[in-house]
């Protein structure tokens, strides 16, 4: 019952290095979701897609790319890492009903830039 | 952009106590959503109401949306260890309904 699954875990990148974040989610959802936590600051959604090879910014988008190629993965690259990305970085995933969206959350990754 | 304002930001209680936190907005919302966060893992949803007056229940979990759709609280009654946690409330907005704005969180700490 893997649900949400994100990898890496854990990473640590030098300022300038790129890197991409990959979400899966096995439970054939719609829409998918990238969220940046912050200490005081509650979940930011950076971007998101409604569907497969769609996808829109949202309220921090600045620095961050995303792709949804295939339906169950949602990809997001940095391209040139900056130290203010530092952050724990969460994908969801939700099936809309009747307009409704629960969203259902994998465990994180910790990025630290150095 | 739309914001919404927990409080408290923590709390420290004792085992057995009864907790409540709420969510406000100056604008209004669809549908209102709590979340748990616990140490190392991604928000769990706990309660979601759909609708203005509603009075949900989970457990030991009571949520309400507010009448104005301005305001949601969830109270947590006779509070146990597990309980610790980050608590998220999280709304969605009428003008989008593809996305959710979530609050800043309450820090739950239970001493037994």
């Amino acid at each position: 019952n893997a649900g949400v699954t994100q990898t890496p875990k854990f990473r640590v990148l030098k300022t300038g290095q790129s890197m991409t974040l990959l979400c899966a989610q096995d439970m054939n959802h719609e829409y998918m979701y990238w969220y940046r936590q912050d200490p005081g600051m509650g979940l930011r959604l950076i971007h998101y897609s409604v569907g497969e090879g769609t996808t829109a910014k949202g309220e921090v988008p600045d620095g961050y790319n995303v792709s949804r190629l295939k339906k169950q993965n949602f990809l997001l690259g940095l391209e040139s890492a900056a130290p203010s990305q530092t952050s724990v970085y969460f994908c969801a995933s939700s099936k809309e009903v009747e307009g409704i969206q629960p969203q259902h959350f994998g465990d994180g990754t910790r990025l630290s830039i150095l | 952009g739309q914001q919404l304002n927990q409080s408290p930001q923590s709390m420290f209680i004792q085992e057995g106590e009864d907790v409540s936190m709420n969510c406000t907005s100056s604008s209004i919302f669809n549908t209102w959503l709590w979340y748990k966060q616990d140490p190392g893992e991604g928000p769990v949803l706990l309660i979601a109401l759909y609708k203005a007056g509603e009075l949900t229940s989970n457990g030991r979990l009571t949520a309400q949306f507010g009448i104005t759709r301005k305001d949601s609280f969830l109270n947590i009654s006779a509070s146990i260890p597990s309980d610790v946690g980050i608590y998220f409330c999280a709304g969605q907005p009428p003008y989008n309904t593809d996305k959710l704005i979530f609050g800043t969180g309450t820090r739950l700490q239970v001493f037994p």
